[in-house]
């Protein structure tokens, strides 16, 4: 268990209303990082964080946003969501594994965009 | 061209049986290499990392070819609880400590 809550765990929403997920992890962690997952597609970076206030870009950013103003939380925002953006979404930590390090995931959080 | 790249499967196999799930990976400076279980509607969670010499863990054992950027997965002894996704990930020793992830391999253990 690497102590990571997400927010909500089920969303529905309607098309160009803006949606706002959280990530909480209680360890410390410096990297956190959001993912989408999609049939055909697997798990795709979004954004991901390595400090307060540090984010940097991942695979798939287009008409997504985050911040992290505590080391404790990481969110996302869809700034006006749309049906592409229906998904699967995980939080993830990195976490020291014996000489190398990797990624803890939390729940993930269920969103249908209508 | 997938950078990480698994057969999906599935594979349908009885209990008991012996199974192998092979991954390629195109980036030759990958540092760190893991195998992760992930279960319908849940998160991954880490099954094992895998190291150069080959690792074991109860039941499943996972190896490492470099020269062949070739990772593979022995299970034995298939339970129906090991019924999953199986998903190859990758670190290519990125600044951000990104992963590459496989679509994963789908395992249906049967009675």
């Amino acid at each position: 268990d690497a102590g990571i809550t997400q927010s909500p765990r089920h969303k529905v929403t309607e098309t160009g209303t803006p949606v706002t997920l959280r990530c909480h992890q209680t360890e410390n962690h410096r990297y956190m990082y959001w993912y989408r997952q999609d049939p055909g597609h697997g798990l795709r970076l979004i954004h991901y964080s390595y400090g307060v206030k540090d984010t940097d870009k991942g695979e798939v950013s287009d008409g997504y946003s985050v911040s992290r103003s505590k080391t404790e939380d990481f969110l996302l925002t869809l700034e006006s969501a749309t049906s592409s953006q229906t998904s699967v979404y995980f939080c993830a930590i990195t976490k020291g594994l014996g000489g190398g390090e990797t990624q803890y995931f939390g729940p993930g959080t269920r969103l249908l965009v209508l | 061209r997938k950078e990480v790249e698994q057969d999906p499967g599935p594979f349908n196999v009885p209990e008991g049986a012996t199974v192998a799930f092979n991954c390629t990976y195109s980036n030759s400076a990958s540092q760190s290499f893991f195998w992760y279980r992930q279960d319908c509607r849940k998160e991954p969670k880490l099954l094992m990392s895998v190291y150069s010499s080959g690792n074991e863990d109860g039941r499943f054992t996972a190896q490492l070819n470099r020269a062949s950027q070739y990772i593979s997965l022995l299970i034995r002894d298939s339970k129906l609880s090991d019924s999953a996704t199986y998903l190859c990930v990758v670190n290519e020793n990125n600044a951000g400590n990104m992963l590459t992830f496989g679509g994963g391999t789908r395992l249906m253990v049967k009675p």
